[in-house]
């Protein structure tokens, strides 16, 4: 089946600094990809999305590439804010039949301190 | 705001005791989807409605049921509360029923079950 592995966090860094947290899926067919964050005490919001292999999603300076030959989907940023702090979960939309939700990997909490 | 809204917020009650959980998708969504989100098992799918129709079931217990309402509003039902049952609750929705749609998330029920 459908699943989603993420690098394990909490991750720490400092205000500046540059940000990744890695990401790969295993999935049949081609799926979306999508970068969800929860900020403390709220529900998930939809950072970013790429729908097909090499699209980039965007958004907030925050990005990540569609890489079907690695199977991966890495969120990047070039510079973090103390804004920035949350939990960051990498998911996989299947497009197969039978498959209508969506699958997460279990989530990266990022610090960061000033 | 991402135009779903989920009440209650919070909700306290004891184990043996039966909760319902309310969910309004946003404007024009035809697709609700329940999540349950806990410390050791991460984001798990519970239930799909499309268009006031079962599509699909993921890990939902038995004491768990739901349904979607004419209006498209949405009831998580759950009975016979154990202490695991304790977990945010989260709805979520789609324009489509396909796994490849952007889900937008509510702010999430949180169940504490003493």
């Amino acid at each position: 089946g459908d699943s989603v592995t993420q690098m394990e966090g909490p991750v720490t860094l400092s205000e500046e600094a540059f940000l990744t947290i890695n990401c790969t899926y295993t999935a049949t067919g081609y799926p979306s990809l999508f970068w969800y964050v929860q900020y403390p005490g709220e529900g998930l919001q939809l950072l970013l999305k790429a729908t097909k292999a090499d699209d980039k999603g965007s958004n907030k300076g925050f990005e990540a590439t569609y890489r079907k030959e690695t199977t991966s989907f890495h969120l990047e940023k070039g510079s973090v804010q103390v804004s920035d702090s949350a939990v960051y979960f990498c998911a996989l939309g299947s497009a197969g039949a039978g498959s209508y939700q969506l699958t997460f990997g279990k989530g990266t909490k990022l610090s960061v301190i000033p | 705001d991402s135009g779903v809204t989920q009440t209650p917020k919070h909700l306290i009650t004891a184990t043996g005791q039966r909760v319902t959980l309310r969910c309004s998708p946003r404007s024009g969504d035809l697709s609700v989807y329940w999540y349950q989100q806990s410390l050791d098992q991460g984001l798990q799918f519970l239930i799909q409605y499309y268009n006031g129709e079962e599509r699909a079931k993921g890990n939902i217990l038995e004491r768990f049921s739901a349904q979607q309402f004419p209006d498209l509003h949405s009831e998580l039902n759950l009975s016979s509360l154990e202490l695991g049952d304790s977990a945010l609750y989260f709805c979520a929705s789609s324009v489509g029923g396909s796994g490849t749609d952007t889900q937008y998330f509510g702010p999430g029920t949180r169940l504490t079950v003493l």
